[in-house]
């Protein structure tokens, strides 16, 4: 069956180290998504993709960032300038550009606690 | 810009209670809309969805009507059951303008006592 895989579900990292969240799918869609989820709020996207070697800022990308080298992957890293990365990290994709009555179709999440 | 509200929550229901969750919106244009449901620990996954005015979207027993001139698309289901605890979103996507995905309500977190 086809979807989007994200791993670990859980990661832990001490303050001041980057790390990256994968998300990879094979529904062969063109646009990719990361969204942070925080507790009792909404999602808040932080970067997007409509294309390989393409990608734009979110509402809140500061301290984070993104590749799109292959139409499959659409890794997130978190750096150490992001200030509080402690969040549910939840990447998602669509067909394409004028999917906008399409749904999102959601991995299953990246819990990440920094301490 | 655009902006969904959902009613607050946490939701407590008796199981076989009805059910209703308050989304308004705010857009630009003529929106789709949607509602999510995620269960504890997982993604997001499409509930029902409506493309335009009057439309009716349905599943599992869950329905929201597209209603354009009070901006309103608030999920209902007849008689809930305990596995439909979870917390539930709705968004919009706008077409043309932009080329950014969804605008999220806050959520809101329903639990069904057996």
């Amino acid at each position: 069956d086809g979807g989007i895989t994200q791993s670990p579900k859980y990661l832990f990292r001490k303050e001041g180290q980057n790390v990256t969240l994968s998300c990879e799918q094979n529904l062969n869609h063109d646009a990719m998504y990361w969204y942070r989820q925080d507790p009792g709020q909404g999602l808040r996207l932080i970067y997007y993709s409509q294309i390989v070697n393409d990608f734009q800022k979110g509402d809140i990308a500061e301290g984070y960032s993104v590749s799109r080298e292959k139409k499959e992957s659409f890794p997130l890293t978190v750096t150490s300038a992001q200030k509080n990365p402690t969040a549910f990290y939840l990447c998602a994709s669509t067909p394409g550009q004028n999917s906008y009555n399409s749904p999102l179709h959601f991995g299953n999440g990246t819990r990440l606690t920094v301490t | 810009g655009d902006s969904v509200t959902q009613m607050e929550g946490p939701v407590t229901l008796s199981e076989e209670a009805f059910l209703t969750i308050n989304c308004t919106y705010t857009a630009t244009g003529y929106p789709s809309l949607f509602w999510y449901v995620q269960y504890p620990g997982e993604g997001l996954q499409l509930l029902l969805k409506a493309t335009k005015a009057d439309d009716k979207g349905s599943n599992k027993g869950f329905e929201a009507t597209y209603r354009k001139e009070t901006t309103s698309f608030h999920l209902e289901k007849g008689s809930v059951q305990v596995s439909d605890s979870a917390v539930y979103f709705c968004a919009l996507s706008e077409a043309g303008g932009s080329a950014r995905q969804l605008t999220f309500g806050s959520g809101t977190q329903l639990t069904v006592l057996p």
